[in-house]
């Protein structure tokens, strides 16, 4: 049962323009929500969250957007650059002692 | 200096053997996990200790046995390896078990053969 998903496994931006990676889940007592990036060989990178409290959260380039009533969030990054080229992984969480549930990742690369 | 650290990072070995993957972190976090990614590239939680103790246990086969000798240390032990256990295992560590921001290990990469 896969409570968080990224269901498109890639997206190609060209550089300069904006990235929207998205990101769907089922359990309603998810309240935290992240976004982590990866590139190869390499583990996953905290980037940016949001509390379910909120729904959008600013961090220079990226911005995340939530929308609880669709159980849906989403990455924004503008403009995007040939760096950003790696697998951002959507994940959440329930309040306390909870686990972070993945989703299964989102190859961007972005074109220079 | 790596603030998350795992050895090896690259492990070949036959079914039916055991082996460890050990990781260390020195960032001073209090809880620690292991996550497994696999083929399907979903990342899995299997374990997480906190300040020593283990506060979640998902199910995963007893053939997996955590062991977290201080707060810094989470070693991953697999006996009687099988096909199905390749896959990269990532450990990671954060402030605290309700605290998400997750520093990661780069991954040790096992493949059963």
């Amino acid at each position: 049962d896969q409570q968080v998903k990224q269901n498109s496994p890639s997206l190609s931006v060209q550089e300069g323009r904006i990235s929207i990676l998205n990101c769907d889940y089922t359990n309603s007592m998810f309240d935290y929500f992240l976004w982590y990036k990866k590139y190869p060989a390499e583990g996953p990178t905290f980037l940016i969250s949001i509390s379910s409290i909120k729904d959008k959260n600013e961090d220079g380039r990226f911005t995340v957007f939530l929308n609880k009533s669709a159980k849906h969030l989403s990455l924004h990054i503008v403009p995007s650059q040939p760096g950003d080229s790696a697998v951002y992984f959507c994940a959440a969480a329930s309040g306390g002692y909870q686990k972070v549930t993945f989703g299964t990742g989102t190859k961007l690369q972005v074109i220079p | 200096d790596t603030a998350v650290s795992q050895t090896p990072k690259y492990l070949v070995t036959q079914m039916g053997n055991d082996k460890s993957i050990k990781c260390e972190q020195n960032l001073g976090h209090d809880t620690m996990y292991w996550y497994k990614q696999d083929s399907k590239k979903f990342l899995k939680i299997m374990f997480s200790y906190n300040n020593k103790e283990l506060i979640i246990n998902e199910t995963v086969p007893n053939r997996f046995s955590p062991k977290s000798p201080d707060k810094a240390h989470l070693n991953l032990h697999i006996n009687s390896l099988e096909l199905g256990d390749s896959a990269v295992y990532f450990c990671a560590s954060s402030l605290g078990a309700g605290s998400y921001g997750y520093t990661f290990g780069s991954g040790t990469r096992l493949t059963v053969v």
